[in-house]
């Protein structure tokens, strides 16, 4: 069965610099899609970046990287030049080659960022 | 563009009582349609999810439906809520090719 992994419950950082968010995955599949959401305290998910197994390269969106490292099944999100709103939850969720429909997700992880 | 819309924002009912929340997506066709809830301090789980009108399927067994009596609208019930109903519902739709899914703002349900 799918399993996504989030080993850290809560992390800080110093505003501007980089951070990087763990998450390992569990698949026996060969095509897998790879997300990263954020939640801040409004509760609204707001979706970050993707990747999907197929991808050669890492996935970019702004500030945001995703480094996938296939072999160690690990897709860790990092933050760069970390700003006050990046304060939330984040959460790292897959979708399982069997179908297109549905995400697990993982526990997530708190990020506060410091002035 | 696309636009996800979840009514009521936050709701509190009693013990027993029915429930219905609504949502509806603008901007797109025939999309995929998804329930979630999250209890507080967790992650999302899967309740309903729905690839047509009037298909649903449903993740976890409990006194809770799902209904899509239209392409872009799904509805969440219950006959009788139970203290356990009580969390924050997401419904999100998602784009066939990547499986991304596009979140709602939410409603957060206590049940007294």
């Amino acid at each position: 069965a799918q399993k996504i992994t989030q080993t850290q419950p809560g992390m800080f950082v110093q505003e501007k610099e980089a951070v990087t968010l763990d998450c390992t995955y569990d698949t026996s599949d060969q095509s897998y899609g790879l997300f990263w959401y954020k939640q801040p305290s409004s509760g609204e998910m707001i979706f970050l970046i993707y990747q999907g197994s197929y991808d050669e390269q890492n996935a970019t969106e702004g500030r945001y990287s995703l480094n996938f490292q296939k072999a160690r099944k690990s897709a860790n999100l990092v933050i760069s030049a970390s700003q006050l709103g990046d304060s939330a939850m984040y959460f790292c969720a897959m979708r399982d080659g069997d179908s297109s429909y549905k995400l697990i997700f993982g526990s997530g992880t708190r990020l506060l960022v410091r002035p | 563009s696309q636009t996800i819309h979840q009514w009521p924002a936050t709701l509190v009912q009693p013990v027993g009582s029915p429930l219905s929340l609504e949502c509806t997506v603008e901007g797109t066709s025939n999309p995929n349609l998804y329930w979630y809830r999250q209890a507080a301090g967790r992650g999302l789980q899967l309740l309903f999810y729905s690839v047509g009108i009037g298909q649903i399927s449903s993740e976890v067994p409990q006194n809770l439906s799902a209904s899509r009596p239209q392409d872009r609208q799904f509805i969440l019930s219950s006959k009788k809520l139970l203290l356990s109903d009580s969390g924050f519902y997401l419904c999100a739709w998602g784009l066939w090719a990547s499986g991304t899914q596009y979140f709602g703002p939410g409603t957060r349900l206590t049940v007294l």
